[in-house]
C-alpha cells in the first residue's frame, strides 16, 4: 500500500538559509499534518491543511511557512535558518478530517532530517 | 509536553517479559494514538482507541483507556529484542482539527 512519502530524507543547511520539504500524502487522503521533533523530543504540531486550506496551526515560527498544491502534496518553506531548527520534520495524512469521535488515524511519512549548521 | 506525562519516561526488560507504558492528559479527547519509533526513525502507527472505548487488543499489543482518570495505558505481552524502541501515545483533542499532541515518551529496551 501506498504510504505517505517526504523528500528530502536528510538536509543540511547553513545558518540563514532556507530550505522546502516536499511532503506526498497517500491517496485520497483530505489532511495534512506536519509535526517538528527535536532531538530527544517528542514530535510537536506544526502545521495542517485541509482540502488545501490551513485548518489549524501550532508552535510554527513565523520563519516557516506551508502550503497544500491542487494535487494534495504539501510544502514547508523555512527560511533563515537557525541551529535550533535543526530536527526531524514529519508529514502525515489522515482521510477523516478531526470529526468527532471519529477514527482520525495518521499515518506518519519517514520524515526529513534538517541539519542546520 | 503540551498533553501531559508519560511514565516510565524509560523501562528496561528482558525478554519474554511483559511491558507496559503509562500516558496521561489533560483534555477531552476524540481519541488515543499509541506510536513506536526506532531510534531517529519514522513514527508507527500502532493502535488507536476511540474515548467511547476502554479496551482493545492488537496482537500482543492492548491498550486502555479511562477518560475518568484521562490515562491509558500500553501493555506488550511477551516482548522482544525487536520491540525496543521509543513509544509515544497521542491525543486528538475534540473540536481542534485532527492535529495530534503528543506525550514525552517511553524509551523501551528489551535485552535478549
Amino acid at each position: 500500500a501506498a504510504g505517505v512519502i517526504q523528500s528530502p530524507r536528510h538536509l543540511i543547511k547553513e545558518k540563514r538559509e532556507t530550505a522546502t520539504l516536499k511532503c506526498y500524502p497517500i491517496p485520497r487522503h483530505d489532511t495534512v499534518y506536519w509535526y517538528q521533533q527535536g532531538p530527544g523530543q517528542d514530535p510537536q504540531f506544526l502545521i495542517s491543511f485541509y482540502e488545501k486550506m490551513q485548518s489549524d496551526k501550532g508552535s510554527i515560527p513565523d520563519r516557516f511557512s506551508a502550503q497544500q498544491f491542487s494535487d494534495y502534496h504539501s510544502e514547508l518553506n523555512m527560511s533563515s535558518l537557525e541551529l535550533g531548527d535543526s530536527a526531524l520534520y514529519f508529514c502525515a495524512s489522515s482521510l477523516v478530517h478531526g470529526l468527532a469521535g471519529g477514527n482520525n488515524e495518521q499515518f506518519f511519512g519517514p520524515g526529513t532530517r534538517l541539519t542546520v549548521l | 509536553s503540551q498533553q501531559g506525562e508519560e511514565d516510565p519516561q524509560a523501562l528496561s526488560i528482558q525478554e519474554g517479559e511483559n511491558a507496559t507504558m503509562n500516558c496521561s492528559y489533560k483534555t477531552s479527547i476524540n481519541n488515543l494514538q499509541w506510536y513506536r519509533q526506532n531510534s531517529g526513525r519514522g513514527l508507527v502507527h500502532l493502535i488507536l482507541i476511540r474515548s467511547n472505548e476502554r479496551e482493545k487488543h492488537s496482537g500482543r499489543l492492548r491498550v486502555t483507556l479511562d477518560t475518568s482518570k484521562k490515562s491509558s495505558s500500553l501493555l506488550i505481552t511477551a516482548s522482544r529484542a525487536a520491540d525496543t524502541a521509543s513509544y509515544f501515545c497521542a491525543t486528538d483533542e475534540d473540536n481542534q482539527g485532527g492535529k495530534l499532541i503528543f506525550g514525552q515518551g517511553t524509551e523501551l529496551s528489551v535485552k535478549p
